[in-house]
């Protein structure tokens, strides 16, 4: 099925360790987006990439890292996760900023 | 700066009772308008966006939105809510001008529809 798969779907982290969380399109879409979702704080933005080789800090970039491999697909990188990274994240994609975005189905992160 | 404020956390109401969503934007320059809805454990689907033109946005699921330029609102309406409407509801705007092109949203309504 044709949409934005995010893996993994589940993950338990200790304080320091780091983690990839990978998320690839098939709709050829050229921006793609990482939020995170907080109870009571809806969706946050952490980086973007507005089309192939660019990123960009959202809004809530510190402790984080990406990288937009190509057009397809766009990994968002914790170095040293800290409890404050408990969160659900979600990978999003967009044709252009008429469309509104495509989401996967989230990566629910608890940080111990 | 955009910034989107969603003025009830928690909405219920019964089946088969009218509700609405209320949803106020604040932006210095004109924005796309956008209301997402999150079932339990699944990620945001899209509902109905605005653009331009008519003010009364048709959506998915039989919801409604109305576009309130000199009140900044951009409101989620439905006729009569089922079982099935219980979920998030979220709503979004993006600025046209910008090269982010990303959306900035509110902090989430949670409509249960009770028995």
């Amino acid at each position: 099925n044709a949409g934005v798969t995010q893996t993994p779907k589940f993950q338990v982290l200790k304080t320091g360790q780091s983690m990839t969380l990978q998320c690839a399109q098939d709709m050829n879409h050229n921006s793609m987006y990482w939020y995170r979702q907080d109870p009571g704080m809806g969706l946050r933005l952490i980086y973007y990439s507005a089309s192939e080789g660019t990123t960009d800090k959202g809004e809530v970039p510190n402790g984080y890292n990406v990288s937009r491999l190509n057009k397809r697909e766009f990994s968002l990188r914790l170095e040293s996760a800290a409890p404050s990274q408990t969160s659900v994240y979600f990978c999003a994609s967009s044709s252009g900023q008429t469309y509104g975005y495509t989401f996967g189905s989230g990566t629910r992160l608890t940080v111990v | 700066a955009q910034s989107v404020t969603q003025l009830d956390s928690q909405v219920p109401v019964f089946e088969e009772a009218p509700v609405e969503l209320r949803c106020n934007y604040s932006s210095s320059v004109s924005v796309y308008l956008f209301w997402y809805v999150q079932y339990p454990n699944q990620g945001l689907q899209l509902l109905l966006k605005y653009l331009s033109g008519s003010t009364l946005v048709k959506g998915i699921n039989g919801f409604e939105a109305e576009f309130n330029k000199s009140q900044t609102s951009f409101h989620l309406r439905k006729p009569s809510v089922h079982i099935s409407d219980t979920a998030e509801y979220f709503c979004a705007v993006s600025d046209p001008s910008g090269s982010a092109r990303q959306l900035t949203f509110g902090s989430g309504t949670q409509l249960t529809v009770l028995p």
